[in-house]
C-alpha cells in the first residue's frame, strides 16, 4: 500500500536548522509531488510548499521563502524538507504528503515529525 | 488569520447531518479544486473530499462535498461519535500562486 515514513522527533535551539525526511513506498516515487504543511500546537494546518518528484520543480509558502528547501532523492524515494535560522514559532508537527500538484488533494499523509525548538 | 474561513466549530447529535462551509474568493476556491480533509485527535490528516466533490476509495458516502462560486461545502450524514475531529478545506490561489487551508472546524458529536 502507499505509505509515507517521517523522521523522528527533533530538538533544536533557536538559530539552528533541521531536516525531515519522507520515505515514500508502494508507487513509482516520481509519479507524484510531495506536499509539507505543519502544525503548531493547538493550531490549523499551514502549507508550507510543494516539490515534483519528476523533475524538481518546487513552490514556496511566501513566509517561508528563504529559509525552506525542499528536495527528493529518486533513488530512496525519499523526500526533505530543510527549515533555517529556527525560531520558537517554528515549534510544530511537520508533516509530508503525497500529491499530483501543489494545490491539494494530499493523499497519503506521513505520520507527522515533531519540531521543538527552544533554547 | 487564514484566507479560506470556515466556522470554528459545528455540532448536532448523533444520526444527524451537518454542513461545514469554506469561504475563500476568487483567485482560491472560485479559480481551483478544493480537498476536505479529516483530522482525529493525535493523528495525520486524512483525505475526505477531492476535486470539489469526490470521494477516494474507502471514504463513505455519509461524506459530500459541493461547491459553487467562491465558497465550497463539506457535508456528512449520520452523525457518529467516531466523526468527532477537526476538519479541513484545502485549495489553491491562482494570484498568491500558493497551497492554503482553512482554518479548520472542530466538530461536536453531542
Amino acid at each position: 500500500q502507499v505509505q509515507l515514513v517521517q523522521s523522528g522527533t527533533e530538538m533544536k535551539k533557536p538559530g539552528a536548522s533541521v531536516k525531515v525526511s519522507c520515505k515514500a513506498s508502494g508507487y513509482t516515487f516520481t509519479t507524484y509531488g510531495i506536499g509539507w504543511m505543519r502544525q503548531a500546537p493547538g493550531q490549523g494546518l499551514e502549507w508550507m510548499g510543494w516539490i515534483s518528484a519528476y523533475n524538481g520543480d518546487t513552490n514556496y509558502a511566501q513566509n517561508l521563502q528563504g529559509r525552506v528547501t525542499m528536495t527528493t532523492d529518486t533513488s530512496t524515494s525519499t523526500a526533505y524538507m530543510e527549515l533555517r535560522s529556527l525560531r520558537s514559532d517554528d515549534t510544530a508537527v511537520y508533516f509530508c504528503a503525497r500529491s499530483l500538484g501543489p494545490g491539494g488533494r494530499f493523499d497519503p499523509w506521513g505520520q507527522g515529525t515533531l519540531v521543538t525548538v527552544s533554547s | 488569520q487564514s484566507v479560506l474561513t470556515q466556522p470554528p466549530s459545528v455540532s448536532a447529535a448523533p444520526g444527524q447531518k451537518v454542513t461545514i462551509s469554506c469561504s475563500g474568493s476568487i483567485s482560491n476556491i472560485g479559480s481551483n479544486y478544493v480537498s476536505w480533509y479529516q483530522q482525529l485527535p493525535g493523528t495525520a490528516p486524512k483525505l475526505l473530499i477531492y476535486d470539489n466533490d469526490k470521494r477516494p476509495s474507502g471514504i463513505p458516502d455519509r461524506f459530500s462535498g459541493s461547491k459553487s462560486g467562491t465558497s465550497a461545502t463539506l457535508g456528512i450524514t449520520g452523525l457518529q461519535t467516531g466523526d468527532e475531529a477537526d476538519y479541513y478545506c484545502d485549495t489553491w490561489d491562482s494570484s498568491l500562486r500558493t497551497g492554503m487551508f482553512g482554518g479548520g472546524t472542530k466538530l461536536t458529536v453531542l
